[in-house]
């Protein structure tokens, strides 16, 4: 089993629509997780963190469910520019070593 | 902002070819990653460092090698490349605790 696992997409919808992704995580002692965004040929780049009570940017909702060992990410009213791959990354200890683990991402298509 | 620079966005080597991609970040963080990041696999870790003159393997070690000299500096070394090495590669950064990684643009290499 993978230690994050997420699936691949892709996730086409219209413009406006509310799309919600998960990311389901293995280890229990993960303690911070992430949702980053990658558009095409680039490098990944933070999108939010996840809190424990969840949190709020804009359309942008990110939950975490400790106890399912899963993150949440939902975006409300989609825009064209919403296209892209969005990781989940998940830390499994506050060290910095190799703690990161990353998802293979979920692709979202945007259509107007 | 953190920055990470990788000197080449796009490189062109032939089998057996040395190559050197290196990556250098601005904000004294302790911790440097290489990751290659393949379509359908996501990123994997390939080493990391977090401080100068230590590295650590990561998932994917084999055929790679790396040098930190300098703690602004990480850099990525393939001592004889081959084709299934052709692939982005992504460096980054990040300074531990909950903080966040923050990515190099990606070198895109191929092995020809």
């Amino acid at each position: 089993r993978k230690e994050v696992e997420q699936d691949p997409g892709p996730f086409n919808v219209p413009e406006g629509a509310t799309v919600a992704f998960n990311c389901t995580y293995s280890n229990s002692a993960s303690q911070s997780f992430f949702w980053y965004r990658q558009d095409c040929r680039k490098e990944p780049k933070l999108l939010m963190s996840v809190y424990s009570s969840g949190n709020e940017d804009g359309r942008f909702t990110a939950q975490l469910n400790r106890a399912s060992q899963y993150i949440s990410l939902l975006i409300r009213d989609s825009k064209l520019s919403d296209s892209a791959t969005y990781l989940c990354v998940v830390n499994l200890r506050d060290t910095g070593r190799r703690a990161l683990t990353f998802g293979s991402g979920t692709r979202l298509q945007v259509q107007p | 902002d953190v920055k990470v620079t990788q000197s080449s966005r796009y490189l062109v080597k032939r089998t057996g070819e040395k190559v050197f991609l290196e990556c250098v970040q601005d904000m004294d963080h302790e911790n440097m990653f290489w990751y290659r990041q393949d379509p359908g696999l996501g990123l994997r870790l390939i080493y990391f460092s977090y401080d100068v003159k230590m590295k650590e393997k990561g998932d994917i070690p084999e055929g790679y090698s790396v040098s930190r000299e300098k703690k602004e500096r990480f850099s990525l070394i393939l001592e004889s490349a081959s084709t299934n090495q052709t692939s982005m590669y992504l460096c980054a950064s990040f300074p531990g605790g909950a903080n966040v990684l923050t990515f190099g643009a990606g070198s895109r290499l191929t092995v020809l």
